[in-house]
């Protein structure tokens, strides 16, 4: 059965701060989500990756197939970027999701 | 932008009740989905469904759930008689693509309060 951890399960950070949010996962997957969930709940997809790296604005996702890691780095934090960030990935077991980063943002 | 909507944003029911959730996916998506999660718990996958049928579900969609495409826009979620574990947030999402190949795109959620 899949499993997805992530580190750390809370981060405080001052804005400005480069943040990084890891995710190990124990099989092969076919792809690996990164997702934000807002304070009131409601749930963004910020990348979906198979392979390499990918860039958005001040976000950056990173994996490693053979290690079986990815990372989620955020550049230049600022407040809003405070939520929940979870990592989901994909194998034979469908979606499976990790349990969330909680990431508060000071200003 | 395009977007999933789910209604409604907030249920509450009784233990034994019937309940429908609604969602209205993206229109030119060919791929849905409902989530749920649990007050302070991860999300878990419930059910896929794809060209008018469940291509896959987890071990918690038993028989008292279900899913429909009743006409060309909504796709609902029923549970038949709800039990007090039920209370969750429950998301739909849709995609182009299967979910290894395209990004998804999640609902807002409904939050369903089983007392």
């Amino acid at each position: 059965k899949n499993e997805v951890e992530q580190s750390p399960q809370n981060l405080t950070a001052q804005e400005g701060e480069f943040i990084t949010i890891n995710c190990s996962y124990s099989v092969g997957i076919s792809a690996l989500h990164w997702l934000q969930q807002h304070p009131g709940g409601g749930i963004v997809s910020l990348f979906m990756l198979s392979s390499g790296k990918k860039k958005h604005g001040r976000l950056i996702a990173t994996i490693n197939i053979q290690e079986k890691h990815s990372s989620l780095h955020i550049t230049a934090s600022h407040p809003r970027d405070s939520a929940v960030y979870i990592c989901a990935i994909r194998g034979a077991d469908g979606l499976t999701f990790g349990k969330g980063t909680h990431l508060i943002i000071q200003p | 932008e395009p977007e999933v909507t789910q209604t409604p944003s907030h249920q509450v029911t009784q233990m034994g009740q019937e309940v429908i959730l609604r969602c209205v996916p993206i229109s030119n998506h060919l791929y849905f989905y409902w989530y749920r999660q649990i007050l302070g718990q991860k999300v878990e996958f419930l059910v896929s469904f794809y060209n008018n049928e469940i291509s896959e579900k987890s071990e918690i969609f038993d028989d008292q759930f279900s899913v429909e495409r009743p006409d060309g826009s909504n796709f609902t979620l029923k549970i038949r008689s709800t039990k007090l574990e039920d209370s969750a947030m429950y998301f739909c999402a849709s995609s182009e693509l299967r979910v290894s190949s395209g990004e998804l795109f999640f609902g807002e959620g409904s939050r369903l309060t089983v007392l």
